[in-house]
């Protein structure tokens, strides 16, 4: 079954204590994104990666870091997270060719992040 | 800065009637659109897409049309079941500039009442 796999589904934290959200595709796809879902704010960018060890900035990267060491997973990075990064987090994967996120987008269950 | 917008956070409508939901973006360079659904505790999915060189297009009861002179998107699903009911999102592409970055609405909330 294709699938965008996160783990874990909900996590409670304290700040400052380093933390890794995984995402992993079994669709073969090149370009993986992740997103954060606030209130009124819609989904946002966090990072995108339009291929293996090929990452860039979105709209709202500042606190998070990601790696793509191979095409499957886009693991995401809070070194330090604080309380204004509690939020839902959804990672996402499509096949290349347009830029972003296209007709075969799939999107992850989600992760929802407490930071106290 | 860039941004795209729905024009209403909520909208109620009867089983059985059609429902239009809008979008209002503001770079004219954008060129792909996309429509998302979200239902309560998943994730977005994908509902149908249109390029810049379109003004519409249909798939099964959805419709998208685009008008780049004002800058508008709308989604229209016919004869709307509660099972429509959910958040719906749309997100621009600049593929020729700023290829990889997606930007989302803040989201419409479609009610289907029985």
């Amino acid at each position: 079954e294709a699938q965008v796999t996160q783990n874990p589904r909900y996590l409670i934290t304290v700040t400052g204590k380093k933390l890794t959200v995984t995402c992993s595709q079994n669709m073969n796809h090149e370009y993986m994104s992740w997103y954060r879902q606030d209130p009124g704010l819609g989904l946002r960018q966090i990072y995108y990666s339009m291929n293996v060890e090929v990452t860039d900035k979105g709209d709202v990267p500042e606190g998070y870091k990601v790696s793509r060491k191979e095409k499957r997973n886009f693991p995401l990075i809070l070194e330090s997270p604080s309380p204004n990064q509690t939020s839902l987090y959804f990672c996402a994967s499509s096949i290349a060719g347009t830029g972003g996120l296209n007709t075969e987008a799939f999107f992850g269950q989600g992760t929802r992040l407490t930071v106290v | 800065g860039e941004s795209v917008g729905l024009h209403l956070p909520t909208l109620s409508v009867q089983e059985g009637d059609n429902s239009i939901i809008n979008c209002a973006y503001s770079n004219s360079a954008s060129d792909y659109f996309i429509w998302y659904k979200q239902e309560s505790g998943k994730g977005p999915q994908f509902i149908i897409d249109i390029r810049s060189n379109m003004d519409k297009r249909q798939g099964q009861r959805v419709t998208v049309l685009l008008n780049k002179t004002v800058k508008h998107l709308s989604l229209q699903i016919a004869a709307t079941q509660p099972g429509d009911s959910a958040v719906y999102f749309c997100a621009e592409n600049d593929d020729n500039t700023n290829a990889g970055k997606s930007t989302f609405g803040d989201g419409t909330t479609l009610t289907v009442k029985p």
